[in-house]
């Protein structure tokens, strides 16, 4: 149980394109997703909260309109990336939280971005 | 300010050779120590939750303690499938947050 995926796993575009990653949960119902950004050999970081129906919440620092976060359902979410730059570059994951008053958070496998 | 430290950053271990991570946490009221493990170009795979002091939690080679300021991870007679980085954090009730230390890196030679 306790399955998220994303899509696609990884995608190269040019500068100046939008790019959107898909994160569903498979099997439970998604509350709350979040999107974390994953530089090489760092750990995690958080760039947005979202909940069912209601805008992210974003964390300092990251720019909510260049990085557009849609949670329309209980199963989904996504992340547009806009007007993306090489700077932009990185791995991208989510992750999905139940409801139940758990706060275990589910991870996706992650989604390997280049913009050239 | 909440805070989780991981050490060692790296560790090499034989087959077989048992060993610790630690987790040296501080928070403004814990919601649950997580576990995860993390492969290379992966998301992290949730291992355990730990609520409260004394608790411990076990899975195959894996078993997880939580006290009031740390947590540790033991390895007990580590497979060369157990190389992964592994992460631990925590979640506060100020924020419901994750917040993540930088992971100890595991590997385990044959």
């Amino acid at each position: 149980g306790a399955v998220v995926s994303q899509h696609p796993s990884w995608v190269i575009c040019k500068s100046g394109t939008s790019v959107k990653i898909e994160c569903r949960s498979l099997d439970f119902q998604a509350t709350t997703m979040f999107w974390y950004r994953q530089f090489p050999k760092q750990s995690l970081m958080l760039m947005a909260t979202s909940n069912e129906g209601s805008k992210a919440t974003y964390e300092q620092g990251v720019e909510k309109d260049k990085f557009l976060i849609n949670h329309a359902s209980l199963t989904l979410s996504t992340l547009t990336v806009t007007s993306a730059h090489p700077e932009d570059s990185s791995f991208y994951i989510c992750s999905a939280r139940g409801a139940g008053g758990r706060y275990e958070q589910y991870f996706g496998p992650g989604t390997r971005l280049t913009v050239t | 300010e909440d805070q989780v430290t991981q050490s060692p950053e790296a560790l090499r271990l034989q087959e077989g050779e048992s060993s610790s991570l630690n987790c040296s946490y501080t928070v403004s009221g814990l919601r649950g120590l997580f576990w995860y493990r993390q492969d290379p170009g992966k998301g992290p795979e949730f291992l355990f939750t730990l609520y409260s002091a004394g608790e411990e939690k076990e899975k195959e080679r894996l078993k997880a303690t939580l006290t009031k300021k740390e947590s540790f991870l033991h390895i007990t007679a580590p497979k060369p499938e157990d190389s992964a980085t592994y992460l631990c954090a925590v979640s506060s009730s100020n924020t419901g947050k994750l917040i993540f230390g930088q992971g100890t890196t595991l590997q385990v030679k044959p």
